[in-house]
């Protein structure tokens, strides 16, 4: 089975740009999660979905926003970019317990730099 | 305070040592996942425990839910082995708690 994907792999951004980040989920898996971090803050949970549903959420400001598909691939927006949004920003994918209840898989990340 | 504290925040052993990482938490949770982070950010899940004890080739994790502590153990440790370790745990909230990790390097 191939792994958990995300693209694109690096980004660079300018502030009050907006920004879309993908994740392609292992194959039968339901569950998305995106994290991230920062060397600053470590890992940092941003939100879950679940059979086109945001299951889960985490404290970021209304600016971070997701979204999931029918074939469970999920896509991060970003909008009005801020210099600390800078980070790496990783998905991972499970059968579909609750984040944590099931082994995670995680995407090798998309690094995200803010000018 | 974190909820979820790590120990050591750093370690450096020669190859072959036994190590152990050690994970305690404040908070109640229902699941501990420990998860290890290669330079370059590659994160690889290596355990997802609820009680007891699991094992994988040369890792071992331990957990007692009671005393709020989990262990991961690395036994004949070897230079590839270098990498952060982090535990998560989940809270009543379902969300994932994090630890800070424990940077660990293995000497030849």
């Amino acid at each position: 089975k191939a792994g958990v994907t995300q693209t694109p792999r690096y980004l660079i951004k300018t502030r009050g740009q907006q920004v879309t980040l993908s994740c392609s989920p292992i194959s039968g898996h339901r569950s998305v999660s995106w994290y991230q971090q920062t060397p600053g803050q470590g890992l940092q949970f941003l939100f879950e979905y679940f059979s086109e549903t945001q299951r889960n959420k985490g404290n970021f400001p209304g600016r971070f926003s997701g979204r999931q598909f029918s074939n469970s691939r999920s896509e991060m927006n970003v909008s009005t970019l801020e210099l600390g949004d800078s980070a790496l920003y990783l998905c991972a994918s499970s059968l579909g317990g609750l984040a944590g209840t099931d082994t995670q898989y995680f995407g090798p990340g998309t690094r995200l730099t803010v000018l | 305070k974190n909820e979820v504290e790590q120990s050591p925040q750093n370690l450096t052993a020669q190859e072959g040592e036994f190590i152990t990482i050690n994970c305690s938490y404040s908070v109640g949770i229902s699941a501990l996942h420990w998860l290890q982070q290669h330079p370059g950010g590659g994160i690889v899940s290596l355990f997802m425990l609820s009680s007891g004890k699991k094992k994988h080739g040369r890792l071992i994790a331990t957990i007692n839910i009671q005393e709020k502590h989990s262990s991961l153990h690395i036994t004949a440790s070897h230079p590839r082995d270098s990498a952060v370790y982090i535990c998560a745990g989940m809270d009543s909230n379902y969300q994932l708690i994090w630890g800070a990790g424990t940077k660990l390097i293995i000497k030849p």
